[in-house]
């Protein structure tokens, strides 16, 4: 069975550009989730997915970021304009919620460098 | 609010050797607390989790943690260790009333295994 995919796994861009990273969960996983993590800052939740529906966007840094999960199967966090401190690992994990918490599955990453 | 500190950023340990890693938590009532691992370069995995009932939690690759509600402890432990347990271990914490699944996550202990 395969994990949650991440795209691309590393990207280079310069500052003002447009970056969209790519997920897609674990066939069968209604929860969705990205974090970021950075040295300084650790590993941080911008954002989960309930059923497609957003749940809490509260780690979501500023408007320049946006996520969306128009279907179970995909989602995208995207950034517009990028800046050099948004540079970071970017993870999508994945769960199956039912009645209690369940074990958040997670990618290999998004590696972003913004010059 | 809910939150995690690992005291030690980094820990060294021979090969054979046994090993804890510090969690303490913060929260206002019993929590869900994890362990997961990181590779390098690799996603989360996770390696056991804590919600109820037994404070001592087996998990995989040998490892093993104790709730200790009057510490607001979750110290990860590991009777002898291999050199592919060298990683980075993070320790997270989880509302319990499960209206929210929103991980708040430690800063994470890098551990260095040598021969």
């Amino acid at each position: 069975d395969a994990g949650v995919i991440q795209s691309p796994r590393h990207e280079v861009t310069e500052m003002g550009q447009e970056v969209t990273l790519r997920c897609k969960p674990i066939s069968g996983h209604n929860s969705l989730f990205w974090y970021r993590q950075t040295m300084m800052r650790g590993l941080e939740l911008l954002i989960y997915f309930n059923n497609n529906v957003p749940i809490d966007d509260s780690g979501m840094p500023e408007d320049r970021f946006s996520a969306k999960m128009p279907n179970a199967s995909f989602s995208t966090l995207k950034i517009q304009p990028s800046e050099p401190r948004d540079s970071a690992v970017y993870f999508c994990a994945s769960s199956r919620r039912r009645e209690g918490w369940e074990t958040q599955y997670f990618g290999p990453g998004t590696r972003l460098l913004v010059l | 609010a809910q939150s995690v500190t690992q005291p030690d950023i980094h820990i060294t340990v021979s090969e054979g050797a046994s090993l804890e890693l510090r969690c303490n938590y913060s929260y206002g009532a019993t929590p869900y607390l994890f362990w997961y691992v990181q590779s390098p370069g690799q996603g989360l995995q996770l390696l056991l989790k804590y919600f109820s009932g037994d404070t001592l939690v087996q998990g995989i690759k040998g490892f093993e943690a104790e709730f200790k509600r009057s510490q607001s402890s979750f110290n990860l432990r590991k009777p002898s260790v291999h050199w592919s347990d060298a990683a980075e271990y993070f320790c997270a914490v989880g509302p319990s009333n499960f209206g929210n699944e929103k991980l708040t996550f430690g800063t994470g202990t890098r551990l260095t295994i040598i021969p």
